[in-house]
């Protein structure tokens, strides 16, 4: 069974862009959270979707947004990035909603906001 | 009350040895202590968890220590290999909900040959 993919890996803007990535569970997974990954804060929690409907939300400002397709299929916004907003973003699939035990990592997008 | 401290910030062993990561919490909340392994350009995956109901917990050469009265618990790698240089992260929830998991700052972990 294939694992989460992210696309792309790698990424570059320049402040005031904005940013889309991508994020394929795992086949049969319903359940896709984001996490943002810094060497400063860790890895936090940006939000959850389940089902195309987001379920939780971490305490991340509004220019962080995200949506879910039928397929499961998942997209994070970022608008008007900031260099801080430079960081490994990570997404997770599982087949249960809201259950971190469950669920597996893809290896992540990174972005540099120059 | 959030917060996860984990320490240390990085550690080095020798082949054989024991590795000793170790996390403290404040929100008596949390029931759900996850251990995570992140090797480069790859994401966390999830080693080992524990739930408040028992004090030790092990599999193969991991074993999570729980002391709920300290609100610590710790990550002991037996017979540490060079195969688990990797960076590793503690982490805290209510229940295994992910709106509320909060994570330490991770530990990176190098066993030399």
């Amino acid at each position: 069974k294939a694992g989460v993919t992210q696309t792309p890996r790698y990424l570059i803007k320049t402040r005031g862009q904005q940013v889309t990535l991508s994020c394929s569970p795992i086949s049969g997974h319903r359940s896709v959270s984001w996490y943002q990954q810094t060497p400063g804060q860790g890895l936090q929690f940006l939000f959850e979707y389940f089902s195309e409907t987001q379920r939780n939300k971490g305490n991340f400002p509004g220019r962080f947004s995200g949506r879910q397709f039928s397929n499961s299929r998942s997209e994070m916004n970022v608008s008007t990035l900031e260099l801080g907003d430079s960081a490994l973003y990570l997404c997770a699939s599982s087949p249960l909603a809201g259950r971190t035990d469950t669920q597996y990592f893809g290896p992540g997008t990174r972005l540099t906001v120059l | 009350q959030q917060q996860v401290k984990q320490s240390p910030q990085s550690l080095i062993v020798q082949k054989g040895g024991i590795s000793i990561i170790n996390c403290a919490y404040e929100n008596t909340a949390f029931d759900y202590f996850p251990w995570y392994q992140q090797f480069p350009g790859k994401g966390p995956a999830l080693l080992i968890a524990i739930r408040p109901d028992v004090s030790e917990k092990k599999e193969g050469r991991f074993t999570i220590s729980f002391n709920k009265s300290a609100k610590q618990f710790s990550l002991h790698i037996m017979d540490s290999q060079p195969g688990d240089s990797a960076t590793y992260f503690c982490a805290a929830s209510v229940g295994s909900g992910t709106y509320k998991y909060i994570f330490g700052t991770g530990t990176r972990l190098k066993v030399l040959a």
